[in-house]
C-alpha cells in the first residue's frame, strides 16, 4: 500500500538558516508528490507539487523540493527561514489506487518552529 | 483564483443536535470535494470523498449514517454531523479538486467543532 513517512515530528531552525524537511513515499508507479502547508489559524496551502519532468520543483514562498527516485524521497527545502515560515508541513503523494476519485495520502506533518 | 470557502468556521453546540458545515468553491467548479478530520497537532484524516451527483464513497471506519455529505452542485458540498457528541469534536476540512485538475486539490479554512 502506499505510505508517507516525514521522519521528523518537530523541527527548530533559527531565523536567516536553511530548512529542509524529510518526506519519504512507497508508491508503486510514477508518484503525484505535493508539499502544504498549514499556518495557525489558516487553511491549507499547496506550497509545490511534482507531477513529471524536472526533478527539482519550485514552489511559492522560495521553497523547493526535489524529486529523487532512487531514494524515494520529495524533501523540501528553503535556504533562508523566515519567522513567518514557522507552520504545520504535510508532504502528500497521489493514491494510484483511488481511481476516478484520485485521493491523497498523508504525511503525519513535520512542525517547524523558528527561533529569532 | 482556487479559494474555497467553509461556513461556519467554528460552531458550538449540545450533544445530540445536528450540525451543517458547507464547503464552496467561491471561483472554480469542483466535480470532487474532499471532507477530512484533524485532530490537534496530529495529520488530516480523510472522511470521505463527493463526488457532484452521486453518493459520497466513505473511509473505512467513518459512519455515514452519522456524517452525511450532499454535494448537489459544483460549487457547494455540505457536511451533516448528526446527533452529534462530545468525541464529534474536531477541526473539519473540506478540500475541492478543479474539474480540470488531475490530483490538485484547494483547502478551506476548517471548522471548528466543540461539543457539549
Amino acid at each position: 500500500a502506499q505510505s508517507v513517512t516525514q521522519p521528523d515530528i518537530h523541527i527548530t531552525v533559527s531565523e536567516g538558516a536553511s530548512l529542509e524537511l524529510r518526506c519519504n513515499y512507497s508508491y508503486g508507479a510514477t508518484p503525484y508528490l505535493f508539499w502544504y502547508v498549514q499556518s495557525p489559524g489558516q487553511g491549507l496551502q499547496l506550497l509545490l507539487k511534482y507531477f513529471s519532468g524536472d526533478t527539482l520543483v519550485q514552489g511559492i514562498k522560495g521553497f523547493e523540493a526535489e524529486f529523487k527516485r532512487s531514494q524515494s524521497s520529495f524533501n523540501l527545502r528553503k535556504p533562508s527561514v523566515h519567522w513567518s515560515d514557522a507552520a504545520e508541513y504535510f508532504c502528500a503523494v497521489g493514491d494510484e489506487n483511488a481511481g476516478n476519485n484520485r485521493k491523497l495520502i498523508w504525511g503525519l506533518g513535520t512542525s517547524l518552529a523558528v527561533n529569532p | 483564483g482556487a479559494v474555497v470557502s467553509q461556513h461556519p468556521s467554528w460552531v458550538i453546540c449540545k450533544s445530540g443536535t445536528s450540525v451543517k458545515i458547507e464547503c464552496r468553491s467561491l471561483d472554480f467548479q469542483a466535480t470532487t470535494m474532499f471532507w477530512y478530520r484533524q485532530f490537534p497537532k496530529q495529520s488530516l484524516m480523510l472522511m470521505a470523498t463527493s463526488n457532484e451527483g452521486s453518493k459520497a464513497t466513505y473511509e473505512q471506519g467513518v459512519e455515514k449514517d452519522k456524517f452525511l455529505i450532499n454535494h448537489a452542485s459544483l460549487t457547494l458540498s455540505t457536511l451533516t454531523v448528526t446527533s452529534a457528541h462530545p468525541e464529534d469534536s474536531s477541526f473539519y476540512i473540506c478540500s475541492a479538486r478543479p474539474v480540470a485538475a488531475y490530483l490538485g486539490q484547494y483547502f478551506g479554512p476548517g471548522t471548528r467543532l466543540t461539543v457539549t
